[in-house]
């Protein structure tokens, strides 16, 4: 096991809700990234959180957004929830060090979204 | 969004024998990682690779960072059953907004006992 924990482990919502899923990095890190994954693709990075800012985003629309608190656990928010994005969204903690240099990311179990 | 090209997609092979598989980016990346993913469960990674030419192995797993940091393999020697999952590459640069990971779309291994 990484550690790292994620709430909950399944949702079902209908089209226009809004979700929030948590993540609790594993101790030690100061770093939280997510990441979407589609059924039979890989992980998707959305973004990353680092000392309680977004740290770098990948291709999703803002009605994607997060938070980092200080014990460095971290929340995924969607907006206006769209079919597409149903998915597993995983979250992975890793510790940035002071050179910024991000190290090896190590993932929950992931909370498998429905959206009907 | 970005990929990863990883083959084969998938492999039925019989217990004892050896797979290979690999992944290539049309980027350079800095670090390349190895993950394994079970049903339902989040990516487990297996191997981190952090300099070109570097040829690492863990326990029957060896994987290698390629000379031209575009691309990695994997190998695992004499397969067992539990070796089952769907196994991810993934390229990273380090710091910043460049941290995060780029995955494969993985190759799904089966095998027969």
């Amino acid at each position: 096991e990484t550690g790292v924990t994620q709430s909950p482990t399944h949702l079902i919502k209908t089209r226009g809700q809004q979700v929030t899923l948590r993540c609790s990095s594993q101790s030690g890190h100061n770093t939280v990234s997510w990441y979407q994954q589609a059924l039979g693709q890989g992980p998707q990075f959305i973004f990353q959180y680092y000392r309680e800012e977004e740290n770098g985003r990948g291709n999703f629309p803002p009605r994607f957004s997060g938070l980092q608190f200080p014990n460095y656990s971290s929340e995924l928010n969607v907006n206006a929830l769209e079919l597409d994005d149903s998915a597993l969204y995983l979250c992975a903690s890793s510790q940035t060090g002071s050179s910024g240099r991000a190290e090896t990311q190590y993932f929950g179990p992931g909370t498998r979204l429905l959206v009907l | 969004g970005q990929q990863l090209n990883q083959s084969p997609q998938s492999m039925f092979i019989q217990e004892g024998e050896d797979v290979s598989m690999n992944c290539t980016s049309s980027s350079i990346f800095n670090t390349w990682l190895w993950y394994k993913q079970d049903p339902g469960e989040g990516p487990v990674l297996l191997i981190a690779l952090y300099k070109a030419g570097e040829l690492t192995s863990n326990g029957r797993l060896t994987a290698q960072f390629g000379i031209t940091r575009k691309d990695s393999f994997l190998n695992i020697s004499a397969s067992i059953p539990s070796d089952v999952g769907i196994y991810f590459c993934a390229g990273q640069l380090n710091g910043g907004s460049q941290g995060n990971l780029i995955f494969g779309k993985g190759t799904k291994l089966s095998v027969k006992p």
